[in-house]
């Protein structure tokens, strides 16, 4: 069964600094997910990612599959960028079935 | 185009009753997602369907839980004889096809068991 850890848990930066935050798991995967939750709950999915590198504006996800390591960065942040960042990846490793999430790491970015 | 939507966005109930919540994916979508998230704690994988079938329900915490969907639409969460520990927030997600697909969440129903 998957194990997954995030780091930092919590993330304090001034507005401007790039941002990364980290996600390992223990069990070989080819799709892994981030999600971002907003302070008032609502969750919205960033990148599901397979291999290598994705960019969608100021976010980047990248993911080594054989390290079974994923990193999500965020330059030039923004106060709007407060949220917590979640990954998520099969229970039982490869692309299907059940997810495991990390406990997230709560970012805020200061003006 | 509409999101996901769930019904109701607030519940509260007694311990002991049952409560039904619904989900009402986006329309088209295959892949329809249960997850639950407690005060102060991290996303909880309760279930998923593949159109009409459940293929790992492995995820719900006891057998007081059961879903089901119809259609390949609409899904129905239920908890039966409620406690205070089911009290969370429950969320809904769909994807087009499969897992591999971006998921779409819900605004979720907060459940809450006095």
């Amino acid at each position: 069964k998957n194990e997954v850890e995030q780091s930092p848990q919590n993330l304090t930066a001034q507005e401007g600094e790039f941002i990364t935050i980290n996600c390992s798991y223990s069990v070989g995967i080819s799709a892994l997910h981030w999600l971002q939750q907003h302070p008032g709950g609502g969750i919205v999915s960033l990148f599901m990612l397979s291999s290598g590198k994705k960019k969608h504006g100021r976010l980047i996800a990248t993911i080594n599959i054989q390290e079974k390591h994923s990193s999500l960065h965020i330059t030039a942040s923004h106060p709007r960028d407060s949220a917590v960042y979640i990954c998520a990846v099969p229970v039982y490793g490869g692309s299907q079935g059940n997810l495991i999430f990390g406990k997230g790491t709560k970012l805020s970015v200061k003006p | 185009g509409a999101g996901v939507s769930q019904s109701p966005s607030n519940k509260v109930t007694e311990k002991g009753k049952d409560v039904e919540l619904r989900c009402d994916p986006i329309s088209g979508h295959t892949a329809l997602y249960w997850y639950r998230q407690s005060l102060g704690q991290g996303l909880e994988f309760l279930i998923y369907f593949q159109g009409n079938s459940a293929p790992d329900k492995s995820g719900l915490p006891s057998d007081r839980f059961s879903a089901e969907r119809t259609g390949g639409s609409v899904s129905t969460l239920t908890i039966q004889r409620t406690q205070q520990e089911d009290s969370a927030v429950y969320l809904c997600a769909s994807s087009l096809i499969a897992q591999t697909d971006t998921q779409y969440f819900g605004p979720g129903t907060r459940l809450t068991v006095l």
